[in-house]
């Protein structure tokens, strides 16, 4: 089982850069999300989608923008990048199910210069 | 707005020595969850808490869940050099929709 696969692991980029994170799930799960890790705050929500078709911010959407293509995939585009996009993205899939506990990729680490 | 604190943030511990790790939250909450993560990697789901006085165990880690104080806590027992990770408590509320708010994390170390 593949589970969530996000792609690339990693990536450098210079500021003003733009770039998209790819996150697909084979579980069928209905919602999936962004966040971001950074030293010392846990993780913060990007944006969300809570089933195909809808998309909404979380705590921290400025810069970003997704992409919900079908039911397995979640895009997340940095249209011009910072420095202070530098982070660890981790993409995650939520089950149907009433545990609704969440699923996560294995992170992409991203640095921009 | 939700509000996760966990306590404490960094844990250094000694081998067959008992710790808890406290996850307080803000407003009222009808899920909890912890996570692993080990260094360089993803978050592993060890606990699903969904009930006033839920508890579950599994090998040396034992979660419970008090909705009146707002309060989960992780107790590890006897540890051991494989538990060193970052454990993050994360909650879930009703009106938030699908959203999970995640504490800061405690790394926690197990010296031999």
């Amino acid at each position: 089982n593949a589970g969530v696969t996000q792609t690339p692991k990693f990536q450098v980029l210079k500021t003003g850069q733009s770039m998209t994170l790819q996150c697909a799930q084979d579980m069928n799960h209905n919602s999936m999300y962004w966040y971001r890790q950074d030293p010392g705050m846990g993780l913060r929500l990007i944006y969300y989608s809570a089933s195909e078709g809808t998309t909404d911010k979380g705590e921290v959407p400025n810069g970003y923008n997704v992409s919900r293509l079908n039911k397995r995939e979640f895009s997340l585009r940095l249209e011009s990048a910072a420095p202070s996009q530098t982070s660890v993205y981790f993409c995650a899939s939520k089950r149907v199910v009433y545990t609704g506990e969440l699923f996560f990729g294995e992170g992409s680490r991203l640095t921009v210069l | 707005e939700l509000k996760v604190e966990q306590n404490p943030l960094f844990l250094s511990m000694q081998e067959g020595k008992n710790y808890t790790i406290y996850c307080n939250y803000s407003t009222t909450s009808d899920r909890l969850y912890w996570y692993r993560q080990d260094p360089g990697k993803s978050l592993e789901s060890l606990f699903v808490l969904l009930s006033n006085g839920a508890v579950k165990q599994e090998g040396r880690l034992m979660a419970s869940l008090d909705t009146k104080a707002r309060l989960s806590t992780l107790h590890i027992t006897a540890a051991v050099h494989d538990l060193s990770a970052t454990y993050f408590c994360a909650v879930h509320r009703e009106t938030s929709g699908s959203r999970l708010t995640f504490g800061e994390g405690t790394q926690l170390t197990v010296n031999p």
